[in-house]
């Protein structure tokens, strides 16, 4: 069966400091990979989506960056953290387009930036 | 930007009773997706109805789905306290190539026991 993996759940940083999100999915080949930011009480922003290793499509422009450097593997990154990157970071898969099927979601990290 | 909107924000309503959450959207889509997310967790996808299906069932679940209203709707039946979470519709939208799915800004649900 399928996994998502998600980590670190939880992490506090200061102003300027580098950020590394990691997410891997278990038990599926060549998945749609999605990054969404859920601010307090509201609803799901896109970030960035990859249908492939090395393809990175940018929702918004902001200081964060993805990477897909193996195929089941996408990391969300920063240089410098702003307070305004405060937030719920969710990663999330999906088997072809999400016009035949659902995302399958991680538990979620909890960014806050001080 | 967000593509849909449920209405409305909160709902509270007693155990056993009905729940019905609305969400409306702006482009032509695929397929219509409804997702579960209990506080500080990741989203559970609920149910999928397609642009050309009117209604779907799931167990305790009802969608609708109004193309020429571009709108929605989930109904939960007999309501049970484990209900109590935040609902998103999220949706595709009918572009070649459209790898993505947008999701509104949600509805968050309380059961009282």
């Amino acid at each position: 069966s399928q996994t998502i993996h998600q980590w670190p759940a939880t992490l506090v940083q200061p102003v300027g400091s580098p950020l590394s999100l990691e997410c891997t999915v278990e038990g599926t080949s060549n998945p749609n990979l999605y990054w969404y930011r859920q601010a307090a009480g509201r609803g799901l922003q896109l970030l960035f989506y990859s249908v492939g290793i090395g393809q990175i499509s940018s929702e918004v422009p902001q200081n964060l960056s993805a990477s897909r450097p193996q195929d089941r593997q996408f990391i969300l990154s920063s240089k410098k953290l702003l307070l305004s990157d405060s937030g719920f970071y969710l990663c999330a898969w999906s088997l072809g387009s999400p016009s035949t099927g659902e995302l399958f979601f991680g538990e979620g990290s909890r960014l806050t930036v001080l | 930007s967000q593509q849909g909107e449920e209405d409305p924000q909160a709902l509270s309503i007693q155990e056993g009773e009905n729940a019905t959450m609305n969400c409306s959207y702006k482009t032509s889509i695929n397929n219509l997706q409804w997702y579960r997310q209990n506080s500080g967790r990741g989203l559970v996808h609920l149910i999928l109805i397609r642009s050309n299906e009117r209604e779907k069932h799931s167990g305790r679940l009802r969608v609708t789905l109004d193309t020429s209203k571009k709108s929605s709707s989930l109904l939960i039946t007999a309501s049970r306290a484990a209900d109590t979470a935040s609902y998103f519709c999220a949706t595709d939208a009918d572009d070649f190539g459209n790898e993505k799915l947008t999701f509104g800004t949600g509805t968050r649900l309380t059961i009282i026991p």
